[in-house]
């Protein structure tokens, strides 16, 4: 069966070092999201792929990059981790169809101390 | 942009009992919505969605949704909840630009059932 796999599932982490979050679907499918989600905002955008070599920024996109080299995946990266960086970390894809429906991780838990 | 309202941040029911959890939208074009469930340390979820066509949305679990166009309301209810249906509830909306789509998502509704 397809499926969207994130990992690492929990980390920890400290102030200022660099963290990669994976995320790799088997869907094929060309759009692909990072959501964080906190106590009392739900998910909130930040950054997402409408295909290869293709990236674009989020409403909370600040203090975060991703790639896409390929469809399968869209790694997300930290590139100087922060406490307020701590959260919930989902992605998501969908087919690029007409209703948006998307398809989740299980999230991956980001602790920085 | 558009927006997605969830007017109860949490809300606690007895077990058999009804429930709705609401959520209101800002658009004033055709919209796509959704509902999405997250069990306790557990992804999203798709509960049910509206694309056209019957304002009545029915979705698994014996939930269903109304979509009222005049209300901009997509509001979320059961007849009768079960223990197994804590979890949280987000209610979406899909945003269209330059032929692209992406999902809207409201703050969540906490649903606790108690026995």
């Amino acid at each position: 069966d397809a499926e969207i796999t994130q990992s690492p599932r929990h980390k920890i982490t400290e102030t200022g070092r660099q963290v990669t979050l994976a995320c790799h679907q088997t869907w094929n499918h060309n759009n692909m999201f990072w959501y964080r989600q906190d106590l009392g905002h739900g998910l909130r955008l930040i950054h997402y792929s409408y295909g290869v070599q293709d990236t674009n920024k989020g409403e909370v996109s600040d203090g975060y990059s991703v790639s896409r080299s390929n469809t399968e995946d869209l790694p997300l990266t930290l590139e100087s981790a922060a406490s307020s960086q701590t959260s919930v970390y989902f992605c998501a894809s969908s087919d690029g169809g007409h209703t948006g429906e998307l398809f989740f991780g299980e999230g991956s838990r980001l602790t920085v101390l | 942009a558009q927006s997605v309202t969830q007017l109860d941040s949490q809300v606690p029911v007895f077990e058999e009992a009804p429930v709705e959890l609401r959520c209101n939208y800002s658009s004033s074009v055709s919209v796509y919505l959704f509902w999405y469930v997250q069990y306790p340390n557990q992804g999203l979820q798709l509960l049910l969605k509206y694309l056209s066509g019957s304002t009545l949305v029915k979705g698994i679990n014996g939930f269903e949704a109304e979509f009222n166009k005049s209300q901009t309301s997509f509001h979320l209810r059961k007849p009768s909840v079960h223990i197994s249906d804590t979890a949280e509830y987000f209610c979406a909306v899909s945003e269209i630009s330059g032929g692209y789509n992406k999902l809207i998502f409201g703050a969540g509704t906490r649903l606790a059932v108690h026995p």
